[in-house]
């Protein structure tokens, strides 16, 4: 079955500096993989995706992440944390479900702390 | 990018009585939503799948009864939660499917999501 781990449910950084959110993945064949970000009580904000091409992929907010294969990863970083990057973010498996269909399936989360 | 509307955004009911949600993609088409539900400091779960035009695909667990789909329109899909009681509490997030580069580069966009309360 496809899935996505994210191993840390929180994660705090010191604005300004360099942030980086883990997530591993299991998946048959090529992976599709995605990260979201939700802010509270509100939905799902696409960050980025990898498809297929380069390994690292620039997103939205100055977000990026970086495909390895061989480590099974898809990591997102950022080079200088925000206090408002605080947030939840969720790591994102494309699942084929059959007959040309698919969803996603999401990590656990992982909640993002920058401190002023 | 691409925007999709959630209306309401909070409902508070009494238990027995019946809401409706809608989810609208605004600025594309969607032949393909998705409703999610969450519960507190918890990730996703997937409800259903809506094809426009076609019966909802229920996840395991979902009562296809309680909780009613209707895509009507390739920008419109609706929930309703039939005779709703307090374990229906909950945020409910709706997914639409921007098809992009022939179905390959989709990307999955996100309503803002309904708080509902049952009391």
């Amino acid at each position: 079955a496809q899935s996505v781990a994210q191993p840390e449910d929180q994660v705090n950084v010191a604005e300004g500096n360099p942030l980086t959110v883990k997530c591993t993945y299991s998946v048959s064949g090529n992976p599709y993989l995605f990260w979201y970000v939700q802010y509270p009580n509100r939905g799902l904000q696409f960050l980025l995706k990898y498809i297929t091409g380069d390994n690292l992929v620039k997103g939205s907010y100055g977000f990026e992440a970086e495909f390895n294969k061989s480590q099974t990863s898809f990591h997102l970083k950022k080079p200088s944390a925000l206090v408002s990057d605080s947030a939840l973010y969720f790591c994102a498996v494309r699942t084929f479900t059959g007959a040309g269909s698919y969803q996603l399936t999401f990590g656990k989360g992982t909640k993002l702390s920058v401190i002023p | 990018g691409a925007v999709v509307s959630q209306h309401p955004s909070w409902v508070i009911c009494k238990s027995g009585t019946s809401v409706k949600i809608e989810c609208r993609s605004l600025d594309f088409q969607a032949t393909t939503m998705f409703w999610y539900r969450q519960f507190p400091k918890q990730s996703l779960m997937l409800m259903a799948t809506s094809n426009e035009g076609s019966k909802a695909t229920y996840e395991q667990g979902v009562e296809k009864d309680k909780f009613l789909i209707n895509h009507a329109s390739l920008t419109l899909s609706t929930l309703t939660v039939t005779s709703a009681h307090p374990e229906d509490s909950s945020f409910y997030i709706c997914s639409a499917r921007d098809m992009g580069l022939a179905g390959v580069a989709d990307t999955q966009y996100f309503g803002p999501g309904t708080r509902l309360t049952v009391l």
